[in-house]
């Protein structure tokens, strides 16, 4: 059974920092890896998207990396910026017959302070 | 439409009643997925559709709990004698056809059984 592991669990940082979050899974066999964010009360944003031939994903100021042997993925964030704080929940999609679903990780809860 | 849309956002009911969930996907997208959020939880998978049949539907958590597509696009998910463990965040996202799309969820419905 895949499971989706992140760390750190929270992480406060000054606003500017640069930051690297860390999403560890079980099973390699996978479609591909999405980093999501996740503000209080609402649904999830997708954020990049890593497909299993990829290495890595930009969009902005973030950069999602993806070591699909070793089971690992990184999303590094640039010069953070107070509005950055949010859960960041990274997930992957399984190579199962007809399953096609995504498996979630808890989630790293990040606040930027100024 | 413009997002995956969701209604209602906030359901507040007695325990033992019926409820129903709405999800409207983004247009063209075949795919469609509900996830349920517990306090506290990570993000559960409880069924997906591709098209209007339901090839995965392991994360059901028991009958009291189930789900239609129609016409290829609008889902509704129906719990059955709501028990008070139901209360949760029901999210719903939706993809293009394929195992590589991009998932996008919807703001979820808030379900409080009381």
């Amino acid at each position: 059974k895949q499971e989706v592991t992140q760390i750190p669990a929270a992480l406060s940082v000054p606003e500017g920092e640069n930051l690297v979050l860390n999403c560890s899974f079980t099973d390699s066999a996978i479609y591909n890896l999405q980093w999501f964010r996740q503000d209080p009360g609402k649904g999830l944003t997708s954020l990049l998207l890593i497909q299993s031939s990829q290495r890595e994903q930009t969009s902005g100021r973030l950069n999602a990396s993806l070591d699909k042997s070793s089971g690992r993925s990184t999303l590094y964030i640039a010069a953070s910026q107070p509005g950055d704080s949010a859960t960041y929940l990274c997930a992957v999609k399984e190579v199962t017959g007809g399953g096609n679903k995504l498996t979630f990780g808890t989630g790293t809860q990040l606040k930027v302070e100024l | 439409g413009a997002g995956v849309s969701q209604s209602p956002s906030n359901k507040v009911t007695e325990k033992g009643k019926d409820v129903e969930l709405r999800c409207d996907p983004i247009s063209g997208h075949t795919a469609l997925y509900w996830y349920r959020q517990s306090l506290g939880q990570g993000l559960e998978f409880l069924i997906y559709f591709q098209g209007n049949s339901a090839p995965d539907k392991s994360g059901l958590p028991s009958d009291r709990f189930s789900a239609e597509r129609t016409g290829g696009s609008v889902s509704t998910l129906t719990i059955q004698r709501t028990q008070q463990e139901d209360s949760a965040v029901y999210l719903c996202a939706s993809s293009q056809q394929g195992a590589g799309g991009e998932l996008f969820f919807g703001e979820g419905s808030r379900l409080t059984v009381l």
